[in-house]
């Protein structure tokens, strides 16, 4: 069975900071990954996603996560926050040919001033 | 390109009345999802249309939760009757409906239920 692990509920940065937050994941077969952004009221947004190919993906807004089969790890990072970066951040994994997205628990990002 | 369109944004009912979601999927995509997402928690799939058919109602509380796709585009999503847990924003998402799990699925802005 797929599953996500986001380590870290809330992660807090100040402004100009790296931004790096964790997923893990378990798969009996090479796993599809995606993470979303969700603002406050919103629906969820893509920032980038991993099918097959080059192990680094960079997306949106600056950010880029890199897939390392080794650690079973697909960490979603940006060299410098923005205010306008916090949000909640969520890592998932599809499962099937269906396409069904198994979420992680989310970790919300605050940046300071 | 239109993003998924979903109605009502807010609802507020009391337990044990009826509530009727709707959403419209980004035009020409094939696979339609609803997802429950209470307050604090990550999303989770109730069901899943591919065109007018269901291909994945298991996590779907059949009892008082029902969904129809109506010529495989348009969908509305029914809670009949309402339980205070199901307080939680209903999110729609749609994809082309590519085979072998690496479609995006674009979401729409949500509706959030309130029962009291």
């Amino acid at each position: 069975a797929q599953s996500v692990t986001q380590l870290g509920s809330h992660v807090s940065v100040s402004e100009g900071a790296l931004v790096l937050l964790r997923c893990n994941y378990s798969s009996s077969v090479p796993p599809y990954l995606f993470w979303y952004v969700q603002y406050p009221n919103q629906g969820l947004q893509l920032l980038l996603k991993y099918t097959t190919g080059a192990t680094l993906v960079k997306g949106i807004n600056g950010f880029e996560a890199e897939f390392k089969k080794s650690e079973t790890s697909f960490h979603l990072t940006k060299p410098s926050a923005h205010m306008s970066d916090a949000a909640e951040y969520f890592c998932a994994v599809s499962r099937g040919q269906g396409g069904k997205l198994i979420f992680g628990q989310g970790t919300e990002l605050s940046v300071k001033p | 390109e239109a993003g998924v369109a979903q109605s009502p944004r807010y609802k507020i009912i009391e337990k044990r009345q009826s509530v009727a979601f709707w959403c419209n999927p980004i035009s020409g995509h094939a696979t339609l999802y609803w997802y429950q997402q209470i307050l604090g928690q990550s999303p989770k799939l109730l069901i899943q249309f591919q065109n007018n058919g269901v291909v994945d109602d298991s996590q779907l509380p059949k009892d008082r939760f029902s969904a129809e796709r109506l010529k495989g585009v348009d969908s509305t999503l029914k809670i009949q009757p309402a339980k205070l847990e199901d307080s939680a924003v209903y999110l729609c998402a749609s994809s082309q409906g590519l085979p072998g799990g690496t479609d995006t699925q674009y979401f729409g802005p949500g509706t959030r239920l309130t029962v009291l």
